[in-house]
């Protein structure tokens, strides 16, 4: 099955920082990878698909690159509402995993 | 708008089963699939299965064949989740959600677009 691995766990950031968090796949996944952002005792939220789609509704801040093996979400000005846990997730083959989580807080 | 609403908390005990259940509205019920994740205390998510709501075709987890069924009542627009056989590890939220489908760069895959609310299953003897 494919592993799904995000780094880091957390990290601390300050309002108006660039923040980048990577995925890596154990073998290549081509563009099917999703990014979710989820908020304590809230469901996950959308936030991109294939690889660099944005969601609708979802702010131009976020964007999500790579393909194949390697994929990034970058926030490029974090705000007060980003402080949440993002999932990264391969969405073409079962199990479709999802990657252990990076928590995002307030330095 | 697109609104899934599921089922309350559930308490069981080891061994039994559980169903929980998610009523989506705001669009047609048989145009999207259905999933279903779980996600235990202070864990990931972890996705189980899903439906197609149209015809009943389900895709489940290898890792919860034979534990797991996922229906789906196409008069009341309601799916099910049931996990039989639960054990203490299986203490989570249990999470429905709708199914997008996307084609990019002659690529098909699947996201999930809408959530619902959560229902915490509670096992303990």
């Amino acid at each position: 099955d494919i592993q799904m691995t995000q780094s880091p766990s957390s990290l601390s950031a300050s309002v108006g920082d660039r923040v980048t968090i990577t995925c890596r796949a154990s073998q290549s996944i081509r563009n099917c990878l999703n990014w979710y952002q989820q908020k304590p005792g809230k469901p996950p939220k959308l936030l991109i698909y294939a690889a660099s789609s944005l969601q609708s509704g979802v702010p131009s801040r976020f964007t999500g690159s790579g393909s194949g093996t390697d994929f990034a979400l970058t926030i490029s000005s974090l705000q007060s509402e980003d402080f949440a846990s993002y999932y990264c997730h391969h969405s073409c083959r079962s199990p479709f995993p999802f990657g252990g989580g990076t928590t995002v807080e307030i330095k | 708008q697109v609104q899934l609403v599921q089922s309350g908390a559930e308490v069981t005990k080891p061994g039994a089963s559980v169903k929980a259940s998610c009523k989506p509205s705001g669009y047609t019920f048989t145009a999207y699939w259905i999933g279903w994740v779980r996600q235990a205390p202070g864990q990931s998510l972890e996705w189980m299965g899903w439906i197609n709501p149209g015809n009943g075709d389900t895709m489940l987890s290898q890792k919860f064949q034979g534990r797991v069924t996922i229906t789906r009542d196409t008069s009341a627009s309601t799916v099910t989740l049931e996990l039989n056989s639960l054990r203490s590890e299986d203490t989570a939220v249990y999470y429905c959600a709708r199914v997008k489908r996307w084609l990019q760069l002659g690529q098909i895959g699947e996201a999930l677009d809408h959530w619902g609310q959560g229902t915490l299953v509670t096992v303990s003897s």
